[in-house]
């Protein structure tokens, strides 16, 4: 079975730009989590969507958003990049609720800011 | 959720069991405890979850105290392939987020 996949992998932007992040969760997963990982902050939770619908909201500001589709595929956007937003951005996918069932971790996208 | 407080940083010889404790004091009974770690430039993978039992699996063992205010992750043979960081997690059973802390970084010496 393939595993989470998370494209792009590498990404370099300046600041003030937007970028769009997309992951494709196992096959049959329907939950979908975001986490941004840095080096001061560690892994810190995004959101999370199931069947289309955002469950869950961590402590990040409006700028950053997210969508999940019928398929299960999910893309998260960042508007009006600033350099703090530099990070490895994590995708998982679950079964069904990701505090009961296991979650699966994608590779990540690195997006550097400038 | 509730917290968890682990060792910054613990060190173990190749082929030796490794105990990686974790505090969870304010546990309340419905949490379950969730072990996951990262390799180094990879994603988190799962390791092991228990809710009140002790629990085994090919990976690893979770010991988890009477009164649920610890566990335990247990390494019986340790490789270097284990070195990594260790995340001990609680979670509501109704919850829809894994709230991460900054985990024990294990290394493993040959």
């Amino acid at each position: 079975k393939a595993g989470v996949t998370q494209t792009p992998r590498y990404l370099i932007k300046t600041r003030g730009q937007q970028v769009t992040l997309s992951c494709s969760p196992i096959s049959g997963h329907r939950s979908v989590s975001w986490y941004q990982q840095t080096p001061g902050q560690g892994l810190q939770f995004l959101f999370e969507y199931f069947s289309e619908t955002q469950r869950n909201k961590g402590n990040f500001p409006g700028r950053f958003s997210g969508r999940q589709f019928s398929n299960s595929r999910s893309e998260m956007n960042v508007s009006t990049l600033e350099l703090g937003d530099s990070a490895l951005y994590l995708c998982a996918s679950s079964l069904g609720r990701p505090t009961t069932d296991t979650q699966y971790f994608g590779p990540g996208t690195r997006l550097t800011v400038l | 959720d509730a917290k968890t407080t682990q060792p910054n940083s613990m060190e173990s010889n190749e082929e030796e069991p490794v105990h990686l404790p974790c505090n969870h004091s304010t546990i309340s009974g419905t949490d379950y405890i969730h072990w996951y770690r990262q390799l180094p430039s990879q994603g988190p993978e799962y390791v092991i979850h228990g809710l009140t039992s002790n629990v085994n699996n090919r990976m690893a063992s979770l010991a988890i105290a009477e009164d649920r205010k610890s566990s335990t992750l247990i390494l019986h043979r340790a490789t270097l392939r284990d070195a990594a960081v260790y995340y001990c997690i609680l979670s509501k059973q109704a919850g829809t987020a894994l709230i991460f802390g900054k985990g024990t970084t294990l290394s493993v010496s040959s």
